[in-house]
């Protein structure tokens, strides 16, 4: 499978635990995106990296959220001290392109309960 | 501040018929539109993407039509079955924009 993969696929925490997720783009992809979902709403735009560089940061993301993409591979998504209204769905996806916008290819999530 | 609305939110029709999804965004300054679906507890899978200057996209029993100075899209399913319930979300990507902004979906139900 060449697709986007996520893991864990479920993470059930207690409040005030640090979680970490994980995301392996489509080979050769060199952006990667992160987004948060939430029930019944669409998904809402964390962060996106260019290679290795993180170019953009939502508002959304809060000094407990960090995000890493070392070598420009696979990404990394930290939430630190997790709180209820953090339950969500974490969707990653990724493109291949360099000024202009491609397609994105989303991974199956990581759905997040925080107790 | 780009705002995505799907219409309706929900939707539930007999197998068979022929139906019609709503888009529409508030700024016109949009680089494309992309339609996804999502099964419950799922990711999304792509199924039609318009660049601005198109005017519409088909695959397979699904069209999409783009109108960006009115900044509207429909999604039309043409002889819609049961496997086809799902959520259907709408997402645009602004000009000089990178990320997607979606809209809350439609809920999709059709019934055998």
């Amino acid at each position: 499978d060449t697709g986007v993969s996520q893991d864990p696929r479920h993470k059930i925490t207690k409040r005030g635990q640090n979680v970490t997720f994980r995301c392996d783009p489509i080979s050769e992809h060199n952006r990667l995106y992160w987004y948060r979902q939430t029930l019944g709403q669409g998904p809402e735009f964390l962060t996106y990296f260019q290679n290795e560089a993180q170019l953009e940061k939502s508002r959304l993301l809060s000094d407990r959220f960090s995000a890493e993409r070392p070598k420009g591979s696979f990404s990394t998504l930290e939430i630190q001290r997790t709180e209820q209204g953090d339950s969500a769905m974490y969707l990653c996806a990724s493109s291949m392109g360099q000024s202009s916008y491609n397609e994105q290819f989303f991974g199956p999530g990581t759905r997040l309960t925080v107790l | 501040k780009q705002e995505v609305t799907q219409i309706p939110a929900a939707l539930s029709v007999p197998e068979g018929e022929n139906l019609v999804l709503n888009c529409s965004f508030t700024d016109s300054a949009i680089y494309n539109l992309q339609w996804f679906r999502q099964d419950p507890g799922k990711g999304l899978t792509s199924l039609l993407l318009i660049q601005s200057s198109q005017r519409e996209q088909t695959s397979g029993r699904l069209n999409a039509s783009l109108d960006k100075s009115s900044g509207r899209s429909t999604l039309y399913i043409a002889a819609s079955q049961p496997g086809d319930s799902a959520t259907y979300l709408c997402a645009v990507v602004e000009l000089y924009g990178n990320k997607l902004v979606f809209g809350a979906g439609t809920i999709l139900r059709v019934k055998s």
